[in-house]
């Protein structure tokens, strides 16, 4: 069984500066993929950003970035310039693939993200 | 088209009434997600189908949760004599083809808050 685990529950970032949410997982496949989701407050929940684990180059999403790293099973998101809009509940999610898999997702906690202006 | 719809949106009920709970996929996509949020949580995988067949059902707690897609476009989560521990939102998502571990995005509805008083 795969876990995930986002240790910090709330974080808050001063407009137009960066700040990094972090995510650990644990998984003993070697094929998935990862996802941050964003969840604004009563609203629903939308793809940010994905990562297949076979690539090593960081996806990157105009202000959002990922810091994907497999040995460590760290998967940490960075947002620039932040926006007043990007204050939500963010979530780290794992996908195993592959045959016999059904692609459901595993998430953390979630972190609450608020963008001070 | 339009994205997933759920209804309804907010549901009280009474300890021990049955709810039902519906799901308008994107149109034409082949895989359905239900998924549980409790609060303050990340969301928990209830069952997933493939057009009208329900290939996982791992995630239903327990026998009073029962899910139906009989034609393969709606779905509906349906709960018997529901507990105050089934509060939660519902969340429904689907992907455009068949989830065997293909990494596909899934696109979430609204969800819907059920409160069981």
């Amino acid at each position: 069984a795969q876990t995930v685990t986002q240790s910090q529950p709330e974080m808050s970032v001063q407009e137009a500066e960066t700040v990094t949410l972090s995510c650990t997982y644990d998984t003993s496949e070697n094929n998935y993929y990862l996802f941050w989701y964003k969840q604004p407050p009563s609203r629903q929940m939308i793809l940010v950003i994905r990562q297949e684990a076979y690539k090593q180059q960081n996806a990157t999403e105009n202000r959002f970035s990922v810091n994907f790293q497999k040995a460590a099973k760290s998967f940490s998101l960075k947002i620039t310039d932040s926006q007043l809009g990007d204050t939500a509940m963010y979530f780290c999610a794992f996908m195993k693939l592959g045959v016999g898999a059904n692609s459901k997702l595993t998430f953390g906690k979630g972190i609450t993200l608020s963008v001070r202006p | 088209g339009a994205g997933v719809s759920q209804s309804p949106r907010y549901k009280v009920a009474k300890r021990g009434q049955d709810v039902a709970l519906r799901c308008d996929p994107i149109s034409g996509h082949v895989s359905l997600f239900w998924y549980q949020q409790a609060l303050g949580q990340g969301p928990e995988f209830l069952t997933y189908f493939q057009n009208e067949a329900q290939l996982d059902k791992s995630g239903l707690p327990s026998d009073r949760f029962f899910a139906e897609r009989p034609e393969g476009s709606v779905s509906t989560l349906k709960i018997q004599r529901t507990q105050q521990e089934d509060s939660a939102v519902y969340l429904c998502a689907s992907t455009h083809r068949a989830s065997s571990g293909s990494g596909d995005t899934q696109y979430f509805g609204p969800g819907t808050r059920l409160t069981v008083l």
